[in-house]
C-alpha cells in the first residue's frame, strides 16, 4: 500500500526546535519530489517546502524561510522537516505530500502530524 | 504570488442535485507545455486533503466521473453532477505553475 506516515509532533515553547519524519512506503520514494504542507486549526491549506528527488533544489515559504530546513534520506525511506525558532503562528497540522509523476498535484498525503507552539 | 480565489465560501446541497465550484488565479496557469497546473482536493471532515482533479481536467484514480473539472488560463470550475454524502467536506484549488505554490481558500460542500 502507498502511504505517507508523519511523526514528531508535539507541544513546544516558542523559540524550540522540532524535527518532523515522514516515512514512505509502497513506492520508490527516491522517484518523487516531496512537499510539506500545513493548515493551522480552522484555516485553509498553506505550502510551506519541497526538495527535489535528489536534494539538489530546494524551495520555502517566505514565513519559514532561514528557520524551517527540508532534506530527505532515500535509502530510509524518510522526509524530514526540521523547525528552529519556532513561533506561535507555526501551530499547524504538517502533512506531507508526494508530487505525482507528470502531475504537478499531490497525490499522497500523510495523515498529518500536529505542532503545537506555546507558553 | 499567485493569488487563488474560490468561490464560494459555502456551497449547501441537496443530495442528487448538481454543484459548482469557481477557481480564479490572478495569473494565466496555462503551462508553455499546453498543461493548466491546476488541481483539485477534497478534505473530508477529520481526514487529509485527497487529490480529486490534477492539470486542470484530469481525475484523479478511483474519482467518480460525476466529478469534472474544466477551464484554462485563470478561470476554472470543479462540476459535480450530483452530490453525494461523500462529496461533504472543504474543497481546495492549488496552482503549482510557481514558487510558492498557493491554495485558494476553500469552499465547504455541506448536505441541505
Amino acid at each position: 500500500e502507498v502511504q505517507l506516515v508523519e511523526s514528531g509532533g508535539g507541544l513546544v515553547q516558542p523559540g524550540g526546535s522540532l524535527r518532523l519524519s515522514c516515512e514512505a512506503s509502497g513506492f520508490t520514494f527516491s522517484s518523487y519530489w516531496m512537499y510539506w504542507v500545513r493548515q493551522a486549526p480552522g484555516k485553509g491549506l498553506v505550502w510551506v517546502s519541497r526538495i527535489n528527488s535528489d536534494e539538489s533544489s530546494r524551495s520555502y515559504a517566505d514565513s519559514v524561510k532561514g528557520r524551517f530546513t527540508i532534506t530527505r534520506d532515500n535509502a530510509k525511506n524518510t522526509l524530514y522537516l526540521q523547525m528552529n525558532s519556532l513561533r506561535v503562528e507555526d501551530t499547524a497540522v504538517y502533512y506531507c505530500a508526494r508530487d505525482g509523476l507528470r502531475k504537478n498535484a499531490f497525490d499522497i498525503w500523510g495523515q498529518g502530524t500536529t505542532v503545537t507552539v506555546s507558553s | 504570488d499567485i493569488v487563488m480565489t474560490q468561490s464560494p465560501l459555502s456551497l449547501p446541497v441537496t443530495p442528487g442535485e448538481p454543484a459548482s465550484i469557481s477557481c480564479r488565479s490572478s495569473q494565466s496557469l496555462l503551462h508553455s507545455n499546453g498543461y493548466n497546473y491546476l488541481s483539485w482536493y477534497l478534505q473530508k471532515p477529520g481526514q487529509s486533503p485527497q487529490l480529486l482533479i490534477y492539470l486542470g481536467s484530469n481525475r484523479a484514480p478511483g474519482v467518480p466521473d460525476r466529478i469534472s473539472g474544466n477551464g484554462s488560463g485563470t478561470d476554472f470550475t470543479l462540476k459535480i453532477s450530483r452530490v453525494e454524502a461523500e462529496d461533504v467536506g472543504v474543497h481546495y484549488c492549488m496552482q503549482a505553475l510557481q514558487i510558492p505554490l498557493t491554495f485558494g481558500g476553500g469552499t465547504k460542500v455541506e448536505i441541505k
